[in-house]
């Protein structure tokens, strides 16, 4: 069951530098995405968000691009700093039912150099 | 900043013994989720609970697994006889609203002997 992929496991980037996640999903009915970052020993902590009526959400440093004919979203992050190093996970919901029941992609180790 | 707390950090049991896994999601939310990740896995859905009953859960979430809410501020998972499988991290989360985001504490690890 691979819903959603991130295909890349792992990215380095150097600090000040563009980091770009991507993730593509098979599922018509997810509506709604997130992005998640994770240190080791710690629960996902939320990030950012886009509805699928939208195209791109911008957050700071933190822009999320959906592009729902090609099922694919992208992460990006501008200037990337070392306290971005970790793994991010996207995630999916979809239509109907009352709760969130996301949908997670395998994630992406970021390590963001000097 | 409110935040999702599990106890405890670290649970080893032997096979067949049950376990609970306690969590207190955020004081305002509505809904309450238990997800898990197996090591170098995804974080996969387990079970969403709403107005006091499951509103949704996962093939994982079988016989074994059950969820309350015994008091007004905390939410439990418990496994009735665990199995080596079983060895997992569980996340609680908790959303205010359906269909937006989710606060996810900082897991439970779970070693199954």
């Amino acid at each position: 069951d691979q819903q959603v992929k991130q295909n890349s496991p792992s990215l380095s980037v150097q600090e000040g530098r563009i980091s770009i996640l991507n993730c593509d999903y098979t599922n018509s009915m997810f509506d709604y995405f997130l992005w998640y970052k994770k240190y080791p020993a710690e629960g996902p902590t939320f990030l950012i968000s886009i509805s699928s009526i939208k195209d791109k959400n911008e957050d700071g440093r933190f822009t999320v691009f959906l592009n729902k004919s090609a099922k694919h979203l992208s992460l990006h992050i501008v200037p990337s700093q070392p306290g971005d190093s970790a793994v991010y996970f996207c995630a999916a919901s979809d239509v109907g039912g009352t709760a969130s029941k996301l949908t997670f992609g395998t994630g992406t180790r970021l390590q963001v150099t000097l | 900043e409110p935040e999702v707390t599990q106890t405890p950090s670290h649970q080893v049991t032997q096979m067949g013994q049950e376990v609970i896994l306690r969590c207190v999601p955020i004081s305002n939310h509505l809904y309450f989720y238990w997800y898990r990740q197996i090591l170098g896995q995804k974080v996969e859905f387990l079970v969403s609970f709403y107005n006091n009953e499951i509103s949704e859960k996962s093939e994982i979430f079988d016989d074994q697994f059950s969820v309350e809410r015994p008091d007004g501020s905390n939410f439990t998972l418990k496994i009735r006889s665990t199995k080596l499988e079983d060895s997992a991290m569980y996340f609680c989360a908790s959303s205010a609203q359906g269909q937006e985001k989710l606060f996810f504490g900082s897991g439970t690890q779970l070693s199954v002997l």
